[in-house]
This record gives structure tokens, sequence and C-alpha cells, in this order.
């Protein structure tokens, strides 16, 4: 059981470059979600899903897009890439109901993105 | 709109002593959840403990202890007998409860700890 993986863990773009963060997920969770941190700050929500084929926007949209196929992939898209969004990614998943009544997140170790 | 306060950017305690972290929140939803995260300097978020809006009791989880006021909508952390693995970025949070059709999370700044040994 791993947990939630992210792939890659360390990226440097250059502005106007694309790049699709990986997430995965093995604990058959119906939720998954974006999170950005900018240094210093919480985490703000980029994206969600809860469930497959089903997203929406979270705070900060803008300049990112999702798909969800499988129950177990979440990938965030960058098109364009911005210094805006030189930021940590975390992805997360939960269960909707847990058996212990606790709707935790289950976190990523997080991708470091810098656009220069 | 829903918003969570932490208003201690970062905090200084002796090791062994205790510690309380404030958060403050405020939403219009009658049901909720509160989280507190631990982020280390290696930068994973690590889940420390949880309290729903309905529950009368305040949650424990070990040295852990959420201190929830829900007249004030506070839910200040509070670590007993704090170590030096202690000393990290934590982060409180709140959520919609899912029964109500909402899920989404929303954190607070953070409160960066420091213990003394």
């Amino acid at each position: 059981n791993a947990g939630v993986t992210q792939t890659p863990k360390f990226r440097i773009l250059k502005i106007g470059q694309s790049m699709t963060l990986q997430c995965t997920q093995d604990m058959n969770h119906n939720y998954m979600y974006w999170y950005r941190q900018d240094p210093g700050m919480g985490l703000k929500l980029i994206y969600y899903s809860v469930g497959a084929g089903i997203t929406d926007k979270g705070e900060v949209p803008n300049g990112y897009n999702v798909s969800r196929s499988t129950t177990e992939d979440f990938p965030l898209r960058l098109e364009l890439a911005a210094p805006s969004q030189t930021s940590v990614y975390f992805c997360a998943s939960s269960y909707s109901f847990s058996r212990a009544g606790v709707y935790e997140q289950y976190f990523g170790p997080g991708t470091r993105l810098t656009v220069t | 709109a829903q918003k969570i306060t932490q208003t201690q950017p970062g905090m200084f305690v002796q090791e062994k002593e205790a510690v309380t972290l404030d958060c403050t929140y405020d939403t219009s939803d009658q049901s909720y959840g509160l989280f507190w995260y631990k982020q280390p300097s290696s930068g994973e978020m690590i889940f420390l403990i949880y309290q729903g809006s309905y529950d009368e009791q305040n949650a424990t989880e070990g040295r852990y202890s959420l201190n929830f006021q829900k007249a004030r909508k506070s839910a200040n952390l509070v670590i007993s007998a704090s170590q030096l693995g202690d000393s990290a970025m934590y982060f409180c949070a709140m959520r919609e409860a899912p029964n109500t059709g909402g899920f989404k999370t929303i954190f607070g700044a953070g409160t960066r700890l420091f213990v003394k040994a």
C-alpha cells in the first residue's frame, strides 16, 4: 500500500512550457484534490474530483487543467507555465465517509515546481 | 465564505512544556470538520487530529488535543510535553462535512513551532 504517490518530485520549467504532474492513489478513495503551497503560506485548492469523470474548480484554478479517467489517477496539467506558478504542489485523496468517521485527507509527498 | 485564521506566525516552546496553537474559523455551515496537520521541514503533510462540529467532547490523540470552543469558533491545538521533533509548521484546516454535499477543505496560513532544548 503506497498511499498517494506524485511524480516528479522536482521540476524546472521555462515560461510557456507545459507539463503534467502525476498523482496516483491505491486506497480506492473517491475524492482527490490538488493543492498548491506558496512559500510561507498554507495550502490552496486548485481542483478536486469526487469520482472518475467528475472534476470541479477550487480556489485557484486559473492556468491549470485536470482529468479523472480512473479512480486511482488524477493528473494536473499546466499548459503555459508562468513564474506565478512556482510553488509546491500536493495531491491528496480521501474517502467521502471514512470508517472512523474522520474525513482525513492523505497527502502525497509534493512536487516542487520552479518556472523561470 | 469559509475562513481559517492562525494569528501566530511563529511560536517558541521549551522542551517538555505544553504549547497551544491558536485557530479560529468562520463558517455559516452547521456541519463541518476541523483538522490539524503537521508539516516538518521535509515537506510532507501529516494528519494529527480531527474534531467534528457535533462532537461534544474535545478530540485527543496521544500528546495532541483539540480545544474546541464552538461558540467562539475556535479550535486550538494543544501539544503536551513538547519534543524536539515537534518543531514544524502546523496548519489548521476546515472541511464541510460530506453529508451536506460539501467536501472542500480550506487551510490557515500556518504556525511555525520551534521547540528549544
